[in-house]
């Protein structure tokens, strides 16, 4: 059974950049979508961004310029990268994955939280 | 965008009653391929979400049969024809036909009385 894990420090200072990897195990990272899902606290679900394993990237519109992804296949990881962070990034991040183009999220991490404050 | 409207936001079910939730969107999620991109989640309290139904009416893996999707276009509704204890939480409708950008709803609260 697949599993996702997402780690990354908890606290982050205005105006840095917020770093989180997700680990994959028990299954191939290879050939899926891995997407960033992130949750305020009391607020409802946002897209960020996904990789596919050939390093193709999608990002949301309104996150894209501060987004970066990447993946690393011999250590079933990716990680998302988010710059310029202000209290508004503060939420709970997961990490969960598609098996196609436009599928949905058939696995999820358990998320993590992130606070942004100096 | 395609927006993702779900009503009610709460409802409050006694147990073994039945509950239903509406998702509407902005726009039509059947793709060309023939297939809508139509997704229902449930968040339960402090938890991750969890998915329940994709393209509108199939049953993810180990999803109990007492929940079944429906609806076409931009209409969709997720039915719970026997609400039990374990259900309580937030449920959501994604859509993921316009990509690259994933859309859920606000999301529904369903409470037990």
């Amino acid at each position: 059974q697949v599993q996702l894990q997402e780690s990354g420090p908890g606290l982050v200072k205005p105006s840095e950049t917020l770093s989180l990897n997700c680990s994959v195990s028990g299954g191939s990272i290879t050939g899926y979508y891995w997407s960033w899902i992130r949750q305020p606290a009391g607020k409802g679900l946002q897209w960020i961004g996904r990789i596919f394993t050939t390093g193709t990237t999608n990002f949301n519109p309104s996150l894209k310029s501060r987004v970066t992804m990447s993946v690393d296949s011999s250590k079933s990881q990716f990680s998302l990268n988010l710059n310029s962070v202000t209290a508004a990034d503060t939420a709970v991040y997961y990490c969960a994955r598609s098996k196609f183009w436009a599928g949905g999220f058939d696995v999820w991490g358990q998320g993590t939280m992130v606070t942004v404050s100096s | 965008d395609i927006v993702m409207t779900q009503t009610p936001l709460s409802l409050s079910v006694t147990p073994g009653q039945p509950a239903s939730i509406s998702c509407k969107s902005s726009q039509s999620l059947l793709h060309s391929d023939g297939k809508t991109y139509l997704y229902w989640y449930l968040q339960k309290p402090g938890q991750s979400p969890q998915p329940l139904i994709y393209e509108i009416s199939n049953r993810f893996s180990g999803v109990p049969d007492r929940f079944s999707g429906s609806g076409s276009g931009t209409d969709f509704t997720l039915k719970i024809s026997r609400v039990e204890a374990e259900d309580v939480g937030i449920y959501y409708c994604m859509q993921s036909i316009q990509l690259p950008m994933y859309t859920f709803g606000q999301g529904t609260k369903l409470e037990i009385k």
